[in-house]
Order: structure tokens, then sequence, then C-alpha cells
């Protein structure tokens, strides 16, 4: 079954430090790929994606992700946390009409992100 | 409206109540899905609604659960007999196409359903 793992529940780092939030999924066909931020107690907010292009995706607030691949990979960074990045990430697949989904959005487990003072 | 619109935003019941959900998506979007947030589960897909295509129900975790769509636009989500394990934050979502070329899917604020 096609799914989306990200590593790491919670991630905890200290301000201006580097963000690194991984994800994978598993699949051997090429998904489109999303990663929404959730602020606490608020929606999820699409911080940026990949449909076809240039595998380097920048997003809002800084953000950035690279899709490889090779590796089945999209993890998101950011150079320098700042404290209003806390928040919980949601990595999310779709594969479209094309892919043998069904076009629904497959999340992974979250990724609770803290920054540290 | 500007974005997904979901009511209630709370709402507390006691078990074996019906609740329903209100979703009124972006204007103009043809699709329209519902998933459940649980506290350590992640998000779990329920339902999807595509123009007047049958909607996709493959997630609906039992028969107690239910969503229409009316008139292509508005969508409610019912749930019969609630149980504790019921409580969550549904959200509601919207893109133009059914995940097609990757169109993004936009999400409502939710609306948190605790059942006492």
């Amino acid at each position: 079954a096609q799914s989306v793992t990200q590593l790491g529940s919670h991630v905890s780092v200290s301000e201006g430090a580097l963000v690194l939030l991984r994800c994978n999924y598993s699949s051997s066909v090429p998904p489109y790929l999303f990663w929404y931020v959730q602020y606490p107690n608020q929606g999820l907010q699409l911080l940026l994606k990949y449909t076809t292009g240039a595998t380097l995706v920048k997003g809002i607030n800084g953000f950035e992700a690279e899709f490889k691949k090779s590796e089945t990979s999209f993890h998101l960074t950011k150079p320098s946390a700042h404290m209003s990045d806390a928040a919980e990430y949601f990595c999310a697949v779709t594969w479209g009409l094309y892919g043998g989904s069904q076009g629904n959005l497959i999340f992974g487990k979250g990724t609770k992100l803290s920054v540290k003072p | 409206g500007a974005g997904v619109s979901q009511s209630p935003s709370n709402k507390v019941t006691e078990k074996g109540k019906d609740v329903e959900l209100r979703c009124d998506p972006i204007s103009g979007h043809t699709a329209l899905y519902w998933y459940r947030q649980s506290l350590g589960q992640g998000l779990e897909f329920l339902i999807y609604f595509q123009g007047n295509s049958a909607p996709d129900k493959s997630g609906l975790p039992s028969d107690r659960f239910s969503a229409e769509r009316t008139g292509g636009s508005v969508s409610t989500l019912t749930i019969q007999r609630t149980q504790q394990e019921d409580s969550a934050v549904y959200l509601c979502a919207s893109s133009p196409v059914r995940g097609a070329g990757g169109n993004t899917i936009y999400f409502g604020e939710g609306s948190w359903l605790t059942v006492v």
C-alpha cells in the first residue's frame, strides 16, 4: 500500500539552527508532494508543493524541500529556525488520477517542531 | 468566501447523540474532502466528493458516519450514535480538481468534536 513516513514525531532545534524534517514515500510511481504546517488550534496551511519541473521547491516562511526520486524522499529544510516556526508539520502525497491512487492526499503522521531560545 | 468555512468550530456532545458538521468549500472548487485528525493518529481520509460523481466513501470508519453534498457546494458530515472514540478534529478541504496535476488542497480550520 502507498504510504508516507515522517521520521521523528518530535524534533527540537535551537533558534538560528538548521531545521530538517524528513519525509519518505513508498511507491514506484512518482507522486505529487506537499508539506503542510499546522499551528496550535488552527487548520492546515500549505507550505510548499512539488508537482513537476525543478526538484528543489521553495515555499513560504523560508522553507524549502527537495524531491529526490532515487531516495523516494521530500525532506523539508530551513537554514535558520525562528521561534515562530514552532508547529506541527505534515508531509502529504497524492498520485492524482494517473498514479493508481484515488487522488486523495495521504498524510504522514506529522512532526512536531519545537524551537528553543 | 475566501477560504473553506466549517461549523461549528467546537462541539461537545453526549455519547449516543447524533452530530452534524458543516463545510462550505471555496467558491468554484469542485472537489471536497473530509479528513479526521485524532490525537496521535495523524490525518485520516474519510470521504471525497467530485462534482456529480458518486462520492468516494472508502475512508468512512463505520456505517455511523455519512456525508452528503448538496448542489455541489456545501457538505454535511453526520455521525450517528456518537462514541467517545469519535472525539477528534474533523477537517474539510476543497480543491479545484480532484488531485490531478497536484492541485493544492485547501483546508478549513476544523470542527473540534468532543464526545463525553
